[in-house]
């Protein structure tokens, strides 16, 4: 298993740009959700997905969009990046039920200008 | 609400010695805890968890936290800390009554010295 994969590793945006952030996993699971990490502040939910064709916002969601097509994939879009939106990116996915692991991809870092 | 708190941004200790990670803690509920390790960009690795059962909790590369109910804590710990723990530490909470929702510590940043 590939676990939680994210693409792309790094990525330089204007402001105003838009673009998507992908995340795909291959454990099957039902959950996935999208964190922001920045320094200091620990990791911040932006999205949630409970399963496929169903989505949820969380603390922070202003700017961003998310759809759950598949199990497998969870894209983030910034519609317009602005550079408050300049943070590691973090996709996770776990089984649903709150007694389990999240497991987490990589990281995507984010820099718009 | 549930939140998590992480008073120490860092933590030094010199390699050999015991290692303390401190986490606090606040829900409704029952709560479900989490420890995640970051190393230098890299993602977030599952330590340990607690749901319930011994206070004890062991977990991967020899570290263990203790649930403590009465001061809603859940400190990580390592008896004898290496040059290789250094690295970023993130308590996690969920709420029994908040489904799947996690929620982080800002995360303390271990150095061990050799």
């Amino acid at each position: 298993n590939a676990g939680v994969t994210q693409t792309p590793k790094f990525q330089v945006l204007k402001t105003g740009q838009s673009m998507t952030l992908q995340c795909a996993q291959d454990m099957n699971h039902e959950y996935m959700s999208w964190y922001r990490q920045d320094p200091g502040m620990g990791l911040r939910l932006i999205h949630y997905s409970v399963g496929a064709g169903i989505t949820d916002q969380g603390e922070v969601p202003n700017g961003y969009n998310v759809s759950r097509s598949t199990t497998e994939d969870f894209p983030l879009r910034l519609l317009s990046a602005a550079p408050s939106q300049t943070s590691v990116y973090f996709c996770a996915s776990s089984y649903s039920g709150a007694l389990e692991t999240q497991y987490f991809g990589p990281g995507t870092r984010l820099l718009v200008l | 609400a549930q939140s998590v708190a992480q008073p120490e941004d860092q933590v030094n200790v010199a390699e050999g010695n015991p290692l303390t990670v401190k986490c606090t803690y606040s829900v409704s509920g029952n709560p479900y805890l989490f420890w995640y390790v970051q190393y230098p960009n890299r993602g977030l690795q599952f330590l340990l968890k607690y749901i319930t059962g011994d206070n004890l909790v062991k977990g991967s590369y020899g570290f263990e936290a203790e649930f403590n109910k009465s001061q809603t804590s859940f400190h990580l710990k390592k008896p004898s800390a290496l040059v290789s723990d250094s690295a970023l530490y993130f308590c996690a909470v969920r709420d029994s009554a908040a489904g799947n929702k996690l929620t982080f510590g800002g995360g303390t940043r271990v150095l061990v010295k050799p």
